[in-house]
Protein backbone atom coordinates (compact mmCIF):
# COMPACT_ATOMS: atom_id res chain seq x y z
CA UNK A 1 0.00 0.00 0.00
CA UNK A 2 2.96 2.52 -0.54
CA UNK A 3 1.67 5.69 -1.70
CA UNK A 4 -1.37 6.25 0.88
CA UNK A 5 -0.93 6.18 4.16
CA UNK A 6 -3.93 6.15 6.70
CA UNK A 7 -4.05 7.89 10.06
CA UNK A 8 -4.29 6.02 13.01
CA UNK A 9 -4.75 2.45 11.83
CA UNK A 10 -7.09 1.85 15.19
CA UNK A 11 -9.34 3.76 17.12
CA UNK A 12 -12.32 3.00 20.04
CA UNK A 13 -14.46 6.37 20.25
CA UNK A 14 -17.45 6.09 22.60
CA UNK A 15 -20.54 7.64 21.12
CA UNK A 16 -21.20 11.26 20.56
CA UNK A 17 -17.14 11.84 20.50
CA UNK A 18 -15.67 13.35 17.33
CA UNK A 19 -12.78 12.68 15.31
CA UNK A 20 -10.94 12.96 12.23
CA UNK A 21 -9.53 9.98 9.43
CA UNK A 22 -6.64 11.40 7.69
CA UNK A 23 -5.40 10.04 4.68
CA UNK A 24 -2.45 11.44 2.94
CA UNK A 25 -0.98 10.81 -0.59
CA UNK A 26 2.32 10.74 -2.29
CA UNK A 27 1.71 9.67 -5.49
CA UNK A 28 0.28 12.79 -6.70
CA UNK A 29 -3.00 11.44 -7.88
CA UNK A 30 -6.23 13.63 -8.43
CA UNK A 31 -9.15 11.36 -7.18
CA UNK A 32 -9.56 9.96 -3.50
CA UNK A 33 -12.29 7.90 -2.11
CA UNK A 34 -13.34 6.99 1.27
CA UNK A 35 -14.78 3.80 1.56
CA UNK A 36 -16.24 1.28 4.78
CA UNK A 37 -16.49 -2.09 5.04
CA UNK A 38 -18.06 -3.82 6.57
CA UNK A 39 -18.55 -7.82 7.47
CA UNK A 40 -20.13 -9.30 4.32
CA UNK A 41 -21.21 -6.47 3.04
CA UNK A 42 -18.00 -5.51 0.61
CA UNK A 43 -16.77 -2.02 0.47
CA UNK A 44 -18.95 1.30 0.05
CA UNK A 45 -18.17 4.53 -1.13
CA UNK A 46 -18.32 7.30 1.31
CA UNK A 47 -17.43 10.24 -0.22
CA UNK A 48 -15.00 11.29 -2.89
CA UNK A 49 -13.07 13.75 -4.19
CA UNK A 50 -12.35 14.49 -7.75
CA UNK A 51 -9.32 17.22 -7.39
CA UNK A 52 -8.37 19.46 -4.94
CA UNK A 53 -11.03 21.72 -3.42
CA UNK A 54 -14.17 19.70 -4.53
CA UNK A 55 -15.61 16.61 -2.68
CA UNK A 56 -18.85 14.80 -3.96
CA UNK A 57 -21.57 12.35 -1.62
CA UNK A 58 -21.40 8.45 -1.93
CA UNK A 59 -23.31 5.70 -1.20
CA UNK A 60 -23.22 6.07 2.26
CA UNK A 61 -22.23 9.55 3.25
CA UNK A 62 -24.56 10.25 5.94
CA UNK A 63 -22.96 10.80 9.55
CA UNK A 64 -19.66 12.23 7.34
CA UNK A 65 -17.87 15.12 6.30
CA UNK A 66 -15.31 15.58 4.62
CA UNK A 67 -12.09 17.98 3.56
CA UNK A 68 -9.55 17.84 0.59
CA UNK A 69 -7.94 21.26 1.42
CA UNK A 70 -4.89 20.06 -1.29
CA UNK A 71 -4.05 17.28 -3.38
CA UNK A 72 -1.68 15.41 -0.92
CA UNK A 73 -4.62 15.25 1.94
CA UNK A 74 -8.07 14.29 2.39
CA UNK A 75 -9.56 13.31 5.44
CA UNK A 76 -13.11 12.07 6.50
CA UNK A 77 -14.44 13.56 9.59
CA UNK A 78 -17.22 11.67 12.46
CA UNK A 79 -18.95 15.00 14.36
CA UNK A 80 -20.72 12.44 16.52
CA UNK A 81 -19.90 8.65 16.53
CA UNK A 82 -22.55 6.18 16.08
CA UNK A 83 -22.27 2.92 16.93
CA UNK A 84 -23.66 1.57 13.36
CA UNK A 85 -19.89 3.52 12.11
CA UNK A 86 -18.11 0.79 13.79
CA UNK A 87 -16.38 0.01 10.70
CA UNK A 88 -13.04 -0.31 8.48
CA UNK A 89 -11.97 2.49 6.99
CA UNK A 90 -10.35 2.47 3.65
CA UNK A 91 -9.13 5.48 1.63
CA UNK A 92 -7.96 4.76 -1.96
CA UNK A 93 -6.59 7.07 -5.18
CA UNK A 94 -6.82 6.65 -8.94
CA UNK A 95 -4.83 8.22 -11.11
CA UNK A 96 -7.39 7.01 -13.77
CA UNK A 97 -7.67 4.30 -15.74
CA UNK A 98 -8.70 1.15 -14.20
CA UNK A 99 -5.42 -0.12 -12.74
CA UNK A 100 -4.66 3.09 -10.78
CA UNK A 101 -6.45 2.02 -8.07
CA UNK A 102 -4.29 2.10 -4.99
CA UNK A 103 -5.87 1.54 -1.34
CA UNK A 104 -4.76 2.03 2.39
CA UNK A 105 -4.14 -0.42 4.53
CA UNK A 106 -7.17 0.67 6.48
CA UNK A 107 -8.31 2.41 10.25
CA UNK A 108 -10.30 0.13 11.74
CA UNK A 109 -12.85 2.24 14.18
CA UNK A 110 -15.41 0.88 17.03
CA UNK A 111 -17.75 3.23 18.57
CA UNK A 112 -18.91 1.85 21.85
CA UNK B 1 -27.81 1.52 -6.16
CA UNK B 2 -26.23 -0.86 -8.61
CA UNK B 3 -25.03 -4.40 -7.04
CA UNK B 4 -22.56 -7.38 -7.66
CA UNK B 5 -23.76 -10.33 -6.60
CA UNK B 6 -20.81 -12.47 -5.69
CA UNK B 7 -21.10 -15.99 -4.75
CA UNK B 8 -20.09 -18.45 -3.04
CA UNK B 9 -20.20 -15.95 -0.01
CA UNK B 10 -17.02 -18.57 1.71
CA UNK B 11 -15.16 -22.03 1.26
CA UNK B 12 -13.39 -23.90 2.60
CA UNK B 13 -10.58 -26.13 0.51
CA UNK B 14 -8.16 -28.69 0.64
CA UNK B 15 -4.64 -27.52 -0.13
CA UNK B 16 -4.15 -28.51 -3.75
CA UNK B 17 -7.60 -28.11 -4.98
CA UNK B 18 -8.66 -25.99 -7.71
CA UNK B 19 -11.57 -22.92 -6.39
CA UNK B 20 -13.95 -20.83 -8.68
CA UNK B 21 -15.85 -18.19 -7.58
CA UNK B 22 -17.92 -15.55 -9.61
CA UNK B 23 -19.82 -11.98 -9.69
CA UNK B 24 -22.81 -11.48 -11.82
CA UNK B 25 -24.21 -8.06 -12.00
CA UNK B 26 -28.01 -6.86 -13.98
CA UNK B 27 -26.35 -4.46 -15.30
CA UNK B 28 -23.78 -4.06 -18.13
CA UNK B 29 -20.36 -3.06 -17.41
CA UNK B 30 -17.30 -2.59 -19.57
CA UNK B 31 -14.29 -3.72 -17.18
CA UNK B 32 -14.45 -6.08 -14.42
CA UNK B 33 -11.70 -6.12 -11.38
CA UNK B 34 -10.46 -9.17 -9.43
CA UNK B 35 -9.05 -8.05 -5.78
CA UNK B 36 -7.78 -10.01 -3.26
CA UNK B 37 -7.83 -8.73 0.83
CA UNK B 38 -5.57 -9.84 3.07
CA UNK B 39 -6.32 -9.42 6.75
CA UNK B 40 -5.46 -6.72 8.29
CA UNK B 41 -4.66 -4.61 4.82
CA UNK B 42 -6.76 -2.92 2.08
CA UNK B 43 -7.89 -4.71 -1.36
CA UNK B 44 -4.74 -5.55 -4.03
CA UNK B 45 -5.46 -5.49 -7.82
CA UNK B 46 -5.54 -9.32 -9.44
CA UNK B 47 -6.78 -9.19 -12.69
CA UNK B 48 -8.52 -6.42 -14.71
CA UNK B 49 -10.55 -7.80 -17.64
CA UNK B 50 -11.07 -4.89 -20.26
CA UNK B 51 -12.99 -6.75 -23.03
CA UNK B 52 -16.31 -9.24 -23.11
CA UNK B 53 -15.13 -12.83 -23.69
CA UNK B 54 -11.83 -12.50 -22.01
CA UNK B 55 -10.13 -14.58 -20.66
CA UNK B 56 -6.59 -13.66 -18.52
CA UNK B 57 -4.21 -14.94 -16.27
CA UNK B 58 -2.00 -14.26 -13.46
CA UNK B 59 0.15 -17.48 -12.48
CA UNK B 60 -2.67 -20.08 -10.96
CA UNK B 61 -5.69 -17.23 -11.19
CA UNK B 62 -7.65 -17.26 -14.33
CA UNK B 63 -10.38 -14.99 -14.47
CA UNK B 64 -12.99 -14.32 -17.28
CA UNK B 65 -15.05 -11.47 -18.82
CA UNK B 66 -18.47 -12.56 -19.41
CA UNK B 67 -19.04 -12.44 -22.89
CA UNK B 68 -22.57 -10.62 -21.71
CA UNK B 69 -20.64 -8.02 -19.88
CA UNK B 70 -22.70 -8.45 -16.82
CA UNK B 71 -20.69 -11.47 -15.25
CA UNK B 72 -16.95 -12.79 -14.29
CA UNK B 73 -15.32 -15.82 -12.80
CA UNK B 74 -12.15 -16.07 -11.00
CA UNK B 75 -10.66 -19.76 -10.57
CA UNK B 76 -7.23 -20.60 -8.71
CA UNK B 77 -5.66 -23.47 -9.39
CA UNK B 78 -3.38 -25.91 -7.00
CA UNK B 79 -4.28 -23.67 -3.73
CA UNK B 80 -1.99 -22.99 -1.11
CA UNK B 81 -2.31 -21.75 2.14
CA UNK B 82 -1.08 -18.22 1.02
CA UNK B 83 -4.21 -17.84 -1.15
CA UNK B 84 -6.59 -17.35 2.02
CA UNK B 85 -8.48 -13.89 2.33
CA UNK B 86 -10.88 -12.40 0.69
CA UNK B 87 -11.24 -11.96 -2.93
CA UNK B 88 -13.62 -9.33 -4.12
CA UNK B 89 -15.02 -8.57 -7.73
CA UNK B 90 -15.32 -4.94 -8.51
CA UNK B 91 -16.78 -2.86 -11.98
CA UNK B 92 -16.23 0.89 -12.59
CA UNK B 93 -19.03 2.90 -11.74
CA UNK B 94 -19.19 5.06 -14.94
CA UNK B 95 -22.29 7.20 -13.19
CA UNK B 96 -22.26 10.78 -13.22
CA UNK B 97 -18.47 11.83 -12.79
CA UNK B 98 -17.21 9.73 -9.68
CA UNK B 99 -15.16 6.77 -11.03
CA UNK B 100 -15.81 4.95 -8.13
CA UNK B 101 -15.79 1.27 -7.60
CA UNK B 102 -18.48 -0.94 -6.83
CA UNK B 103 -17.89 -3.95 -5.33
CA UNK B 104 -19.20 -7.53 -4.51
CA UNK B 105 -19.49 -8.99 -1.12
CA UNK B 106 -16.53 -10.76 -1.09
CA UNK B 107 -15.90 -14.28 -1.31
CA UNK B 108 -13.86 -15.83 2.19
CA UNK B 109 -11.32 -18.78 0.94
CA UNK B 110 -10.04 -20.62 4.19
CA UNK B 111 -7.54 -23.40 3.16
CA UNK B 112 -7.19 -26.36 5.43
CA UNK B 113 -3.39 -26.92 5.42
Amino acid sequence: NAGVTQTPKFQVLKTGQSMTLQCAQDMNHNSMYWYRQDPGMGLRLIYYSASEGTTDKGEVPNGYNVSRLNKREFSLRLESAAPSQTSVYFCSLSAGGLRGYTFGSGTRLTVV
Amino acid sequence: GQQLNQSPQSMFIQEGEDVSMNCTSSSIFNTWLWYKQDPGEGPVLLIALYKAGELTSNGRLTAQFGITRKDSFLNISASIPSDVGIYFCAVQNYGGSQGNLIFGKGTKLSVKP
